[in-house]
């Protein structure tokens, strides 16, 4: 079946980056788009962004141009979140999601991984 | 820049009874792409109707989504005891793409 699965939670300090990965399963990963969303605690959710499996494009929300990267390894079937110069405010579960296009919802979601960030 | 608001925050109801949700967006949604969500303590979001009003694959048709424009609906005709949790819009006609502050289906 059609899976995302991430990778395990991660604890960083302030100023720190952290690397989460999404690894898809069960369809033809360079057809479709990985969009990311996190939610902090008490949050609403909130969309990142998304790249193209299958040309590695790119668009970032403005709340997060300069300080998300996202990735991808085909040959893996994977996409890779790079966050950089952590906050606290950036403690949070953070989502890839299969998308169909670049406007899209979400089917299926990966399983969310939590990143904390304290000193 | 597209705001969804959900009402009410939370709706305190019992099994059995009729549960209706409200979104609304400050602009018009696009091709009324609207997707509404069901998310679980300690799970992933999962996805219930798209385009306002289709149900995805799997989804019980007690769920049903309707309106356009502006107003949109999540209907659940009979809530069943799974059927407790917190309720999202999402909107993805015009970037960026955005998430309502939720709807918390209690046991009352």
């Amino acid at each position: 079946q059609v899976q995302l699965v991430q990778s395990g939670a991660e604890v960083k300090k302030p100023g720190a980056s952290v690397k989460v990965s999404c690894k898809a399963s069960g369809y033809s990963f360079t057809n479709y788009f990985i969009h990311w969303v996190r939610q902090a605690p008490g949050q609403r959710l909130e969309w990142m962004g998304w790249i193209n499996a299958g040309n590695g494009d790119t668009k970032y929300s403005q709340n997060f141009q300069g300080r998300v990267t996202f990735t991808t390894d085909t040959s893996a079937s994977t996409t890779y979140m790079e966050v950089s110069s952590l906050r606290s405010e950036d403690t949070a579960v953070y989502y890839c999601a299969k998308g169909h296009g670049t406007g899209s919802y979400y089917l299926p979601w990966g399983q969310g991984t939590l990143v904390t960030v304290s000193s | 820049e597209i705001v969804l608001t959900q009402s009410p925050g939370t709706l305190s109801l019992s099994p059995g009874e009729r549960a209706t949700l409200s979104c609304r967006a400050t602009q018009s949604v696009s091709s009324n792409f609207l997707a509404w969500y069901q998310q679980k303590p300690g799970q992933a979001p999962r996805l219930l109707i798209y385009g306002a009003s289709s149900r995805a694959t799997g989804i019980p048709d007690r769920f049903s989504g309707s309106g356009s424009g502006t107003d949109f609906t999540l209907t659940i005709s009979r809530l069943e005891p799974e059927d407790f949790a917190v309720y999202y819009c999402q909107q993805y006609g015009s970037s960026p793409w955005a998430f309502g502050q939720g709807t918390k289906v209690e046991i009352k």
